[in-house]
């Protein structure tokens, strides 16, 4: 079975534009989450998806957003990039129907440059 | 609110050494779940082992074995007589059942370093 799969894989973008990443689950998977991860950091949750229906937002300003289509893959989006937006984003899926109890799969990650 | 701290930040041993990785935790829910992940150079996390926390039995799979204890809050893992490709970053991680949809929150990871 394929796993998760994320495009584009590299990206570097000026201040000021704004960037789509995109990520295809596993296959029956229907629960999409997303995490930015720097050095500063580490690894913080942006949103999940199920359904095509966020159910979960961490604390990240407007300028995130996501979606997920009815196939389950899932966009997000990123506006008025900021240097501080530049990290490794990683989409990780999962059934879903556990709501918070299922193992979570990740992808490859976008790592994401903001000149 | 919930927490995981992974103390190490990184630890350096030669192959065929014994490395245990530290996690404490913090959560107010009484359903919840612990992961060990994997990041190599690559970038991927690598799903390792998950526990839920009625479930304190110890076990050991392959190289891998934990210990979760839930009187001091910890679930440390152990990866038996090291290879250099385990060199990677270990994240410890914690879901709560009562959060709404899949959300985990690491701990700052521990980077391992296998030398030959």
């Amino acid at each position: 079975k394929a796993g998760v799969t994320q495009t584009p894989r590299y990206l570097i973008k000026t201040r000021g534009q704004q960037v789509t990443l995109s990520c295809s689950p596993i296959s029956g998977h229907r629960s999409v989450s997303w995490y930015q991860q720097t050095p500063g950091q580490g690894l913080q949750f942006l949103f999940e998806y199920f359904s095509e229906t966020q159910r979960n937002k961490g604390n990240f300003p407007g300028r995130f957003s996501g979606r997920q289509f009815s196939n389950s893959r899932s966009e997000m989006n990123v506006s008025t990039l900021e240097l501080g937006d530049s990290a490794l984003y990683l989409c990780a899926s999962s059934w879903g129907t556990s709501g918070s109890t299922d193992t979570q799969y990740f992808g490859p990650g976008t790592r994401l440059t903001v000149l | 609110a919930q927490k995981v701290t992974q103390a190490q930040t990184e630890i350096s041993v030669v192959e065929k050494e014994d490395v245990t990785l530290d996690c404490v935790y913090e959560t107010r829910d009484t359903t919840y779940y612990l992961f060990w992940y994997k990041q190599p150079p690559s970038g991927e996390l690598v799903f390792l082992i998950r526990r839920n926390s009625f479930d304190e039995q110890n076990e050991i799979s392959g190289r891998y074995s934990w210990n979760f204890q839930k009187s001091t809050s910890s679930f440390n893992f152990t990866i038996t007589a090291s290879q250099v490709v385990d060199s990677a970053v270990y994240f410890c991680a914690l879901s709560e059942e009562k959060a709404a949809g899949n959300k985990l929150t690491f701990g700052g990871g521990t980077r391992v370093l296998v030398k030959p």
